[in-house]
């Protein structure tokens, strides 16, 4: 069964610090993986798709990498604002699950002005 | 492009009584997906459709719990008889294909009293 976890939790820091989120999943048969941003009572908006056959995308500030053999991706974020503070999610889709996302907790990201 | 829409936005109940959430997905996709997402928790699959065809459903789609896309379409999502534990955060997905990014819509926050 496909897990997902991200860590840490929650982060706090000063506006301006570059900044990486971690995301790893136990499976590594899956067809791609989605970063998203949820800002409190909101649904999600997706930043980043990145494909199996991918090793990263990038999006402004935002690059996202994806390592399949070791079961994990990252999130850097450089130059945070305090506007980017939200919760992040990573989702991976498995192979052969109709295109369904498995999602991690999530992590709360607080950027301090 | 209008995005994935969904109605009602907040739902206030009580227990006992039947809720229908409803979900426009972006018109030239054929997969929509439900999920539900509780306070601090990574969203969880519910059910997913190919155009009117329902194609799969967790186990935490109880009985009570009813999907439809009559017309490959809007989606409807029932809950029967709701009890306490129902309250969270209902979200509407849909993607171009099996492999595509998933865009979400904003969520149907359903308050079982």
């Amino acid at each position: 069964k496909q897990e997902v976890t991200q860590i840490p939790a929650a982060l706090s820091v000063p506006e301006g610090e570059n900044l990486v989120l971690n995301c790893s999943f136990t499976d590594s048969a899956i067809y791609n993986l989605q970063w998203f941003r949820q800002d409190p009572g909101k649904g999600l908006t997706s930043l980043l798709l990145i494909q199996s056959s991918q090793r990263e995308q990038t999006s402004g500030r935002l690059n996202a990498s994806l390592d399949k053999s070791s079961g994990r991706s990252t999130l850097y974020i450089a130059a945070s604002q305090p506007g980017d503070s939200a919760t992040y999610l990573c989702a991976v889709g498995p192979y052969n699950q109709g295109g369904k996302l498995i999602f991690g907790q999530g992590t709360e990201l607080s950027v301090k002005p | 492009d209008t995005g994935v829409s969904q109605n009602p936005r907040h739902k206030i109940t009580k227990r006992g009584q039947n809720v229908t959430f409803r979900c426009d997905p972006i018109s030239e996709h054929n997969r929509l997906y439900w999920y539900r997402q509780t306070l601090g928790q990574g969203p969880e699959f519910l059910t997913y459709f190919q155009n009117e065809a329902q194609l799969e459903k967790s186990r935490l789609l109880s009985d009570r719990f009813s999907a439809e896309r009559p017309k490959g379409s809007f989606s409807t999502l029932e809950i029967q008889r709701t009890e306490q534990g129902d309250s969270a955060m209902y979200l509407c997905a849909s993607s171009r294909s099996g492999a595509g990014e998933l865009f979400f819509g904003e969520g149907s926050r359903l308050t079982v009293l």
